[in-house]
């Protein structure tokens, strides 16, 4: 059975101090990994989308990187605004269809 | 309107009503998705409809009914639901493909679902 852990559950940081979300995953046939983020009342929003082991993301403060097991969400010099819940999703190839598994989140608060 | 639109925005019903929840796009997409989300689990798939036609149903009780008459709205029909049925319901939306590719979603804001 596919499974996406999503760690540490919650995360507190000061404003402009660095810090990496987890995501490890267990699937077969990993077709993508993505990333969104979440505000309290909203539906979540895509960041990124990774593809292969060794591939990198960027934009803005937020840098995605995966490896054969897990993705880091690299969040430099952070900002209050950045204050949201961060959820992974894989893709996976399961019994010749395309299936989606999320992961439960990381709510992040970045204080001032 | 832009993006991914759902309503109502909240329900409240009892367990013996019938309503609908009604998503649409404006991107030009192809594949439909009904989520929920509860408090402290992940995001549970529901259905996809992929070029109007539903390619998934991941053991969604009965009582949750999708229609999809074109590419653009997605209706989720609810009848006789359950007070452990209350969540946020999520509407998405992604280019889908022949294969059923998810690739990346673009979600509406989500209906919050209280049954009482």
């Amino acid at each position: 059975e596919d499974q996406v852990t999503q760690s540490p559950e919650a995360l507190r940081l000061q404003e402009g101090e660095s810090s990496s979300l987890n995501c490890s995953y267990t699937v077969s046939g990993l077709r993508g990994l993505f990333w969104y983020r979440q505000d309290p009342g909203k539906g979540p929003e895509f960041l990124f989308t990774l593809y292969s082991a060794g591939e990198e993301k960027e934009k803005e403060r937020l840098k995605a990187t995966l490896t054969k097991k897990e993705s880091f969400l690299h969040i430099t010099a952070p900002k209050p605004e950045d204050s949201a819940t961060y959820l992974c999703a894989v893709q996976a190839n399961s019994g010749g269809y395309q299936k989606v598994t999320f992961g439960t989140g990381t709510k992040l608060q970045v204080i001032p | 309107e832009t993006g991914v639109t759902q309503t109502p925005r909240h329900l409240v019903m009892g367990m013996t009503n019938k309503k609908s929840l009604k998503c649409e796009q404006h991107l030009g997409h192809n594949a439909m998705y009904w989520y929920k989300q509860s408090a402290k689990k992940p995001l549970e798939l529901m259905f996809v409809y992929n070029f109007k036609e539903q390619t998934e149903n991941n053991s969604v009780p009965s009582r949750f009914s999708p229609e999809c008459p074109n590419s653009s709205h997605l209706f989720l029909h609810l009848h006789t639901l359950q007070p452990e049925d209350s969540a946020l319901y999520l509407c998405a939306s992604s280019q889908g493909l022949a294969g059923a590719y998810y690739n990346e979603q673009f979600f509406g804001p989500g209906t919050r679902l209280t049954v009482l």
